[in-house]
């Protein structure tokens, strides 16, 4: 199946600074990735969809200023977190989009916390 | 998106079978039935979907009533490790997005 890898799996940085974390397709072309954000004791919530070679679709209430997303490649999405603030903390995840009839895949998560 | 509704949370016994059900009334002829698992600290897991069809794999089963507006997943054995949040989600052939719902929060014990 495939192979999601995220990078990395926990971070912590201080509050104004940037922070990226990465999402490789290691076995396979990835034209379009998902990253979702979840807080604790809460499910995940979309945030954006990254469309290799395009600019990314947001989803409402998300600020595209602030989580620039990057997908420069068919193996590589990246999101950064601009200038961080505490209530960025949150559990960062990754996946493919694997088509309605196959399995989505999902990174192992990025824990970041803003101090 | 047509949502789901499943149990906050259910119990289970190690090495018993556990049933985990998920209504989805409005759910559209061309909705997949997608289920996923997250444990603690991890990124979600998938487990099985289908479209009519009970559907095995080698984690688990899904039975889909005729009518489509329920399923459930089976796991046939439950083992400690099967602890986690079960995600039941529709995935549409032209809505390529999964909107994850609460979950159930499936508890093993000993």
């Amino acid at each position: 199946g495939a192979v999601v890898s995220q990078h990395p799996s926990w971070v912590i940085c201080k509050s104004g600074t940037s922070v990226k974390i990465e999402c490789r397709s290691l076995d396979f072309q990835a034209t379009t990735m998902f990253w979702y954000r979840q807080f604790p004791k809460q499910s995940l919530m979309l945030m954006a969809t990254s469309n290799e070679g395009s600019k990314a679709t947001y989803e409402q209430g998300v600020e595209k200023d602030k989580f620039l997303i990057n997908h420069a490649s068919l193996t590589l999405s990246t999101l950064t977190v601009t200038s961080a603030h505490p209530e960025d903390s949150s559990f960062y995840i990754c996946s493919d989009d694997a088509g309605p009839n196959y399995g989505y895949t999902f990174g192992s998560g990025t824990r970041l916390t803003v101090v | 998106d047509a949502k789901t509704t499943q149990p906050n949370s259910m119990e289970s016994n190690e090495e018993e079978p556990v049933h985990l059900p998920c209504n989805h009334s409005t759910i559209s002829g061309t909705d997949y039935i997608h289920w996923y698992r997250q444990l603690p600290s991890q990124g979600p897991e998938y487990v099985i979907h289908g479209l009519t069809s009970n559907v095995n794999n080698r984690m688990a089963s899904l039975a889909i009533a005729e009518d489509r507006k329920s399923s459930t997943l089976i796991l046939h054995r439950a083992t400690l490790r099967d602890a986690a949040v079960y995600y039941c989600i529709l995935r549409g052939g032209s809505n390529y997005k999964l909107t994850f719902g609460k979950g159930t929060l499936l508890t093993v014990n000993p």
